[in-house]
């Protein structure tokens, strides 16, 4: 059973780009979860989606910044007009069923903004 | 609302012990521990459901104090592999759709 996987693993963009993150959760789970995470600091959370469903976006900024989870297909996390503060590295988790599950991690985006 | 982690680091030698403190200032329905290598996904340790609960996982183990609002993790004769850093994260009473939010983390150094 492959784990949650996660593409790109790194993504280098100019300032005004869009930056596309993808997901793939592990087989049979329907729960995603988006962190942000900055050097030395801890997991900062930004959107947590079911199939087809947005469940808590608080911690996503209102602008600039959209996910989805669609019926078919990967869970993407799109950021348009990048800037600088927008570097980090981006983790997928994903969950059998809800927030009291364990969440598997994927192995990251790490986006660098020039 | 985020959880308050301590210490912010530590450093063993191997064969030590080590405690990591979580504390909320909201009651908690769950406390959630997660381990991270330096470039790695963090990976789950264990979650603990119930005021009072305590569990283990080889020689590492946590309490939950609901009362208390709080949950420490003990590492037990500290290996090498322990190093890493140390999240907790919390869900405060409320539904089960509830997101985990995490604290800043407690980074731990094994010295041979």
């Amino acid at each position: 059973n492959a784990g949650v996987m996660q593409n790109p693993r790194h993504l280098v963009r100019r300032r005004g780009q869009e930056a596309r993150l993808r997901c793939s959760p592990m087989k049979g789970h329907s729960h995603v979860y988006w962190y942000r995470q900055l050097p030395e600091e801890g997991l900062k959370f930004m959107v947590y989606l079911q199939k087809e469903n947005i469940i808590d976006e608080s911690g996503m900024p209102k602008e600039r910044f959209s996910a989805e989870f669609p019926k078919e297909g990967p869970s993407i996390l799109r950021i348009q007009q990048v800037v600088r503060g927008d570097s980090a590295a981006y983790f997928c988790a994903s969950s059998p069923r809800d927030s009291e599950d364990e969440q598997f991690f994927g192995p990251g985006t790490r986006l660098t903004v020039l | 609302q985020q959880p308050v982690q301590s210490p912010q680091a530590v450093i063993l030698r191997e064969g030590e012990d080590a405690v990591i403190n979580c504390s909320s200032s909201k009651a908690l329905y769950s406390v959630h521990w997660y381990r991270q290598k330096h470039g790695e996904a963090p990976v789950f340790l264990m979650i603990l459901l119930k005021g009072g609960e305590q569990k283990g996982h080889e020689k590492i183990s946590a309490s939950f104090n609901e009362k208390k609002q709080q949950s420490s993790l003990y590492l037990t004769a500290s290996q090498l592999s322990y190093s890493g850093t140390y999240f907790c994260g919390t869900i405060t009473r409320g539904n089960r759709d509830d997101k985990i939010i995490f604290g800043k983390g407690t980074r731990l150094h094994i010295l041979p």
